[in-house]
């Protein structure tokens, strides 16, 4: 069974730095591009960051371009979001997402789903 | 960036009755050289993470129930519920995937 488990989130002032966390299990975490994807209280989903599965493509929605930074380590089945100043705005639920994969190519839709892990940026 | 637009907001419908959802995007999301659109349904239940239903405009995810269809092309697009069930309440968004940034519709909230 695909397991997505995020942790890493909080409180933190705005400015501040978070690094969000994602275990991934039941699948082969090496072959599959990963992504994050945000949701505000009470809003809608947006899409943050892609990374493939040899991190050679990373892509980033505009509105965290240059504060937010998205590895994986391969060998640890982790994806992880590095948060640096951090603003109100950026204040939602983040959930680790596995693109959809075949052996030739991955498409960014989006087939399994972490829990999410909830992100408040307050002073 | 492909901005996606759904309708309606929200959708109140009695146990059985059909309901539709509709999906548009700014531009074609259709990719001609392998004739597939690149548009995605999810469904949100409440304290849920999204559940994907439907890929490829139509094609139905394993396990989802056959009363969730969906169908259209280029930048038009619906998710139809048949006969909706009490466990259909949630909220459905759209999403292309045919160029980044990979956008979302705001949600469709489906009330019983």
């Amino acid at each position: 069974e695909v397991q997505l488990v995020e942790w890493g989130g909080g409180l933190v002032k705005p400015g501040g730095s978070l690094r969000l966390s994602c275990a991934a299990s039941g699948f082969t975490f090496s072959t599959y591009s990963m992504n994050w994807v945000r949701q505000a209280p009470g809003k809608g989903l947006e899409w943050v960051s892609s990374i493939s599965s040899r991190s050679d493509y990373i892509f980033y929605a505009d509105s965290v371009k240059g504060r937010f930074t998205i590895s994986r380590d391969n060998a640890r089945n982790s994806l992880y979001l590095q948060m640096n100043s951090l603003r109100a705005e950026d204040t939602a639920v983040y959930y680790c997402a596995r693109d959809y994969c075949t052996s030739a190519s991955c498409y960014y839709y989006f087939d399994s789903w972490g829990r999410g892990t909830l992100v408040t940026v307050s002073s | 960036d492909i901005v996606m637009t759904q309708s309606p907001d929200s959708l109140a419908v009695s146990l059985g009755e059909r309901a539709t959802i509709s999906c548009w995007s700014s531009q074609s999301v259709f990719f001609s050289s392998n004739n597939k659109n690149y548009l995605s349904w999810y469904q949100q239940k409440p304290r849920q993470p999204p559940k994907l239903l439907i890929s490829w405009a139509s094609t139905r995810e394993s396990g989802v129930p056959d009363r969730f269809s969906g169908s259209g092309s280029g930048t038009y697009f619906t998710l139809s519920i048949s006969s909706v069930q009490a466990e259909d309440v949630a909220v459905y968004y759209c999403q292309q995937y045919y160029g980044t940034p990979y956008t979302f519709g705001q949600g469709t909230k489906l009330e019983i």
